[in-house]
């Protein structure tokens, strides 16, 4: 299943940097989602989109930021990470038609972050 | 706040023998899913439970939700070194488009020879 590609899938940056993730879906959904993958933990959901506004924002802190022009592409911003911050960001989509009428989450390869 | 907890976290197992992973979650909710997740790659859907009594086999898996008791159980028949990988369930409670899905720790299932 290629429907959600995420872009880059390795990242380092350093704590003063500025990057982004990009993910796009091709499944025609209308909700777009962040999740934080750390070792041994859960995976958090960070950012739900829908229709291309923000539903919800899971107490992510200030220095990731979400964007969502349109229903097709979610970008997270990142600015001065802390090392703590590295982990596997997964981005997922979902819609309300056809196969999706279960709402279940695509998810997309991941993007594998280290801030050094 | 909906918790999702399984069990176990580590599951080392044979070929050819039969094993259950669990999954029990805090609160009502009206679906659940599982999904499959290989080393340093994403997760990939297994199944959609949707109802109380439901069952759902795909080859040697098979998945089955009891909503009374918020418990699912993913049942695994006559393993193979193919099934090794972190098998994730999670949990919603909202029947929207935009879902919250709370997922359980994992059980990470390696198949020896």
């Amino acid at each position: 299943e290629t429907g959600v590609t995420q872009t880059p899938r390795h990242l380092v940056m350093g704590m003063t940097n500025k990057k982004s993730l990009k993910c796009e879906q091709h499944l025609g959904h209308n909700a777009m989602y962040w999740y934080k993958q750390s070792a041994k933990k859960p995976l958090e959901l960070m950012f739900v989109y829908n229709f291309k506004e923000q539903t919800e924002n899971n107490s992510v802190p200030s220095r990731f930021s979400p964007e969502c022009p349109n229903s097709s592409h979610l970008f997270l911003h990142l600015h001065t990470l802390q090392p703590e911050d590295s982990a596997l960001y997964l981005c997922a989509s979902t819609g309300t038609s056809g196969r999706t009428r279960n709402n279940e989450q695509f998810f997309g390869p991941g993007t594998r972050l280290t801030v050094l | 706040e909906l918790k999702v907890e399984q069990n176990p976290l580590f599951l080392s197992m044979q070929e050819g023998k039969n094993y259950t992973i669990y999954c029990n979650y805090s609160t009502t909710s009206d679906r659940l899913y599982w999904y499959r997740q290989d080393p340093g790659k994403s997760l990939e859907s297994l199944f959609v439970l949707l109802s109380n009594g439901a069952v759902k086999q795909e080859g040697r898996l098979m998945a089955s939700l009891d909503t009374k008791a918020r418990l699912s159980t993913l049942h695994i028949t006559a393993a193979v070194h193919d099934l090794s990988a972190t098998y994730f369930c999670a949990v919603t409670n909202y029947g929207g488009a935009t879902n919250k899905l709370i997922f359980g720790t994992g059980t990470l299932l390696a198949v020896q020879p």
